[in-house]
C-alpha cells in the first residue's frame, strides 16, 4: 500500500519567516493534495498537482511536485499567524482516483 | 452554498451501544467518502460511494461498521458494538468525480468518544 511521509512532524516558526513542508510517496504519486486543517474543523483544499514539475500559488503558499521523486513540497513565504495548523498532503493509492491516502500531517505554529 | 455537513458534531457513548453518523454531502456531488482521524492513526479511508455502484468499503476496519447512502445523497456511517478504540473524528467528503482527479470537499466531522 502507498505510504505518504511528512517532514517535519511540527514546525514553530516567526511571523514573516518562510518554510517548507515536503511530502513523500513510497510509491507513484498519482494527484497530489495539499489540504490544511485546524483544530475542530474540517480539511480545507488548498491545492492539486497532478503532472511532474507542475507548480501551483495561492496568495504566499506555493505547491510543487517532482515526479521522480515521488515528492511535493509546499513552501509557504512570510508566513502569518493565519497560516498556523496543520497541513496534509493526500494522493490516490493508484490512477483511477477515488479514496486518499494522506500522510501524518505536518503542525505549523506562526509566533507573533 | 452549502458545504458537506455533518451531523453530530459530537457523540459520546458507552462501550457496546451502536451509533450513527451522517453526513449530508454537497448538492450534485457524486461521490461520498467517509474517513476516520485518530491519534494514532492520523486520517485513513473508510468506505466510498459513487453513483449507483457498489461501494468500496475496502477501507472498514471490522464488521462492525457498515454505511449506507439512500437515493444517492445523505448517508449514514453506523458503528455497532462500539469499542473504545473506535473513539476518533469521523470525517466526511464529497466530490463530483466528473475527472479522475477531483477535489473532495471536506466536512467539519463528528468527534465520536466511546466510554
Amino acid at each position: 500500500s502507498q505510504e505518504l511521509e511528512q517532514s517535519p512532524q511540527s514546525l514553530i516558526v516567526q511571523e514573516g519567516k518562510n518554510l517548507t513542508i515536503n511530502c513523500t510517496s513510497s510509491k507513484t504519486l498519482y494527484g497530489l493534495y495539499w489540504y490544511k486543517q485546524k483544530y475542530g474543523e474540517g480539511l480545507i483544499f488548498l491545492m492539486m498537482l497532478q503532472k511532474g514539475g507542475e507548480e501551483k500559488s495561492h496568495e504566499k503558499i506555493t505547491a510543487k511536485l517532482d515526479e521522480k521523486k515521488q515528492q511535493s513540497s509546499l513552501h509557504i513565504t512570510a508566513s502569518q499567524p493565519s497560516h498556523a495548523g496543520i497541513y496534509l498532503c493526500g494522493a490516490h493509492p493508484n490512477n483511477a482516483g477515488n479514496m486518499l491516502t494522506f500522510g501524518g500531517g505536518t503542525r505549523l505554529m506562526v509566533k507573533p | 452554498g452549502a458545504g458537506v455537513s455533518q451531523s453530530p458534531s459530537n457523540k459520546v457513548t458507552e462501550k457496546g451501544k451502536d451509533v450513527e453518523l451522517r453526513c449530508d454531502p454537497i448538492s450534485g456531488h457524486t461521490a461520498l467518502y467517509w474517513y476516520r482521524q485518530s491519534l494514532g492513526q492520523g486520517l485513513e479511508f473508510l468506505i466510498y460511494f459513487q453513483g449507483n455502484s457498489a461501494p468500496d468499503k475496502s477501507g472498514l476496519p471490522s464488521d462492525r461498521f457498515s454505511a449506507e447512502r439512500t437515493g444517492g445523497s445523505v448517508s449514514t456511517l453506523t458503528i455497532q458494538r462500539t469499542q473504545q478504540e473506535d473513539s476518533a473524528v469521523y470525517l466526511c467528503a464529497s466530490s463530483l468525480a466528473q475527472r479522475v482527479y477531483n477535489e473532495q470537499f471536506f466536512g467539519p466531522g463528528t468527534r465520536l468518544t466511546v466510554l
